[in-house]
């Protein structure tokens, strides 16, 4: 198994482009969710699913997109770039029920100019 | 306004030397705490879960503790490794599943040979 395979990496863009973070797992597990992570302050949720079909906001989802067609995927879309979305996102998984374990992607490193 | 406070912020200590880390929240009501380790450049890992009723929980040479009465935990890693440097995040559920989760910023663990 992969795990929570995210890409890209890295990724730079200008203020107004969108683009779209990938986040794949082989889990097959039901719940996945997506995070920033922001010097000097802990990781924040964007948006999250509970299965495919399924998605709800986190704790700072403005200027973010998700959907779950799939229980494989959960694509991050970006709409509008802006500077304060410079952050490393995660996404995360987990088989959902009594299990709460929360399982990381590698991450993706955004910068935007 | 739920917090999760970590302290020291980084800690530097001689390789085969223990430590403890410590966590205080003032999260409530309260499910659960977790201890993630997240080496540099890479997603968090858990290392534990710990309910309310468990005020012990192990994982190899990382101990956890928890005071739900204080809200208080520590991480205790023994006989430290070189590959133990990384940041050790504090996690606080109110309630079950992963929705409502406050992060702590860390503790940034260098061990030196």
């Amino acid at each position: 198994n992969a795990g929570v395979t995210q890409t890209p990496k890295f990724q730079v863009l200008k203020t107004g482009q969108s683009m779209t973070l990938q986040c794949a797992q082989d889990m097959n597990h039901e719940y996945m969710s997506w995070y920033r992570q922001d010097p000097g302050m802990g990781l924040r949720l964007i948006h999250y699913s509970v299965g495919a079909g399924i998605t709800d906001q986190g704790e700072v989802p403005n200027g973010y997109n998700v959907s779950r067609s799939t229980t494989e995927d959960f694509p991050l879309r970006l709409l509008s770039a802006a500077p304060s979305q410079t952050s490393v996102y995660f996404c995360a998984s987990t088989p959902g029920g009594t299990n709460e374990k929360l399982f990381f992607g590698s991450g993706t490193q955004l910068s935007v100019l | 306004k739920n917090q999760v406070e970590q302290s020291p912020q980084s800690l530097i200590i001689l390789e085969g030397k223990n430590c403890t880390l410590q966590c205080n929240y003032t999260v409530s009501p309260f499910s659960n705490l977790r201890w993630y380790k997240q080496d540099t450049g890479r997603g968090p890992v858990s290392l534990t879960i710990m309910t309310f009723s468990e005020n012990t929980k192990s994982n190899g040479r990382y101990t956890a503790t928890l005071d739900a009465d204080t809200k208080q935990s520590s991480l205790h890693i023994t006989a430290s490794q070189l590959s133990d440097s990384a940041s050790y995040i504090c996690v606080v559920s109110p309630v079950f599943g992963n929705e409502k989760l406050t992060f702590g910023t860390g503790t940034r663990l260098t061990i030196i040979p």
